[in-house]
């Protein structure tokens, strides 16, 4: 069965900062990826995802997120956080022939800090 | 305009109860789901239908029952309801259940029963 594994279950960063926030999965067969962005009392949205093409994706709010196949990872950064971005950031992943589910991480509390 | 809508937001209700999530989507999808949130903030799939049918149905107690009247609405019925059924219990849904449809998500219903 697939696994994602999102290392760190915090990060606190100051505004205005640089942030990585750090997506491994396990998988040989081909795989979609997303990032999804869960602000309090709400659902999750959809940040960005990579389904093909170019290993750089870009998504809302600024966000970006590079596809690695070799290291299989896919990890989710910001040049530069706000303190709206303080949320819980989630991880998934689904096979791509195979597969009819989504494998979600246990997610990133991304905290900004003024 | 909401997209994926539930109710109740929030339900507290006694061990023993039986209580209901309703669901709607009017975004014309053909597939919807049931998540559930613990409080380590995992998520978990429980049930997929698509148009009507069930296609998941991971390992969850036989108390919870969901369905689907039409394409648009998944409710979900939980009988005999005990103390670790205490989640969030998300609904979503996506175009049309393939693995590179993203998933949209309702706003949450939080379940306590004490």
């Amino acid at each position: 069965a697939q696994s994602v594994t999102q290392l760190d279950s915090q990060v606190p960063v100051f505004e205005e900062a640089p942030v990585e926030l750090r997506c491994n999965y396990s998988s040989s067969v081909s795989v979609y990826l997303f990032w999804y962005v869960q602000y309090p009392n709400q659902g999750l949205q959809l940040l960005l995802k990579y389904l093909s093409g170019s290993t750089l994706v870009k998504g809302i709010n600024g966000f970006e997120a590079e596809f690695n196949k070799s290291q299989t990872s896919f990890h989710l950064r910001k040049p530069s956080v706000h303190i709206s971005d303080t949320a819980e950031y989630f991880c998934a992943v689904s096979e791509g022939w195979t597969g009819n589910q989504f494998y979600f991480g246990t997610g990133t509390s991304l905290t900004v800090i003024p | 305009d909401t997209a994926v809508s539930q109710t109740p937001k929030y339900l507290v209700t006694q061990m023993g109860n039986d209580k209901s999530i309703k669901c709607e989507q009017n975004l014309g999808h053909d597939t919807m789901y049931w998540y559930k949130q613990d409080s380590k903030k995992f998520l978990k799939i429980m049930f997929s239908y698509n148009n009507k049918e069930l296609i998941i149905n991971e390992t969850v107690p036989n108390r919870f029952s969901p369905k689907s009247p039409d394409k648009a609405h998944l409710n979900l019925h939980i009988n005999s309801l005990e103390l670790g059924d205490s989640a969030v219990y998300f609904c979503a849904s996506s175009q049309d259940g393939m693995t590179n449809s993203p998933l949209h998500f309702g706003n949450g219903t939080r379940l306590t029963v004490t």
